[in-house]
């Protein structure tokens, strides 16, 4: 069975800064990976995702993640975080030809001025 | 605009009164599914259905019910809520059961119980 581990709880950076979130995932299968956002009061969407092709994948708003097999990774990072990147995110795994997605604890981004 | 919409946004009730969550979704979606989001654990699937008259348990399905008459709702029920079940819950929908697809959830239901 998959499962999914965000390593940080909260992460607090200044304006303007590099940030990365942490996610390590445990399968003995081929896997897909999610991150998911929720800013306040509201659902979780779809940051980005990788499913097969490039290791790296981007999102509209400059976050990217890159999916290390050898590491079991899937670190998010920005490299110029905004206020309004103040948000939880959530890694997410799904084993490929499964139809269970599993979900870590999520970090929490404070983004400080 | 594509959504899934739940109703209650928030609710206090009290402990052994029946209450109903109701979800609907206007994508034609097949997969539904219910989850609760807890401090520090994360969300957890409660139900799930894969098609009309096809559910099942998730990981957390004790104290709940679901039904999925319709393609586009899944209502949860909680027969006889206690304050362990206190917490934001969500419903999501995808295209299929196929585990690549995105998720797309609802804005949350704060639920009380007291």
């Amino acid at each position: 069975a998959q499962s999914v581990t965000q390593l940080d709880s909260q992460v607090p950076v200044f304006e303007e800064a590099p940030v990365e979130l942490r996610c390590n995932y445990s399968s003995s299968v081929s896997v897909y990976l999610f991150w998911y956002v929720q800013y306040p009061n509201q659902g979780l969407q779809l940051l980005l995702k990788y499913l097969s092709g490039s290791t790296l994948v981007e999102s509209i708003n400059g976050f990217e993640a890159e999916f290390n097999k050898s590491q079991t990774s899937f670190h998010l990072r920005k490299p110029s975080v905004h206020i309004s990147d103040t948000a939880e995110y959530f890694c997410a795994v799904s084993e490929a030809g499964g139809f269970k997605t599993i979900f870590g604890a999520g970090t929490r981004l404070f983004v400080k001025a | 605009e594509a959504q899934v919409t739940q109703n209650p946004r928030y609710l206090i009730t009290v402990t052994g009164k029946k209450l109903t969550v109701t979800c609907s979704q206007n994508m034609n979606h097949e997969y539904m599914s219910w989850y609760r989001q807890d401090p520090g654990l994360g969300l957890r699937q409660i139900y799930y259905s894969m098609n009309v008259e096809v559910t099942d348990k998730g990981d957390v399905p004790e104290g709940y019910k679901v039904s999925r008459k319709e393609k586009r709702n899944f209502p949860l029920i909680l027969e006889s809520p206690s304050p362990n079940q206190t917490s934001l819950y969500f419903c999501a929908s995808s295209l299929s059961v196929y585990s690549g697809n995105t998720i797309y959830f609802g804005e949350g239901s704060w639920l009380t119980v007291v």
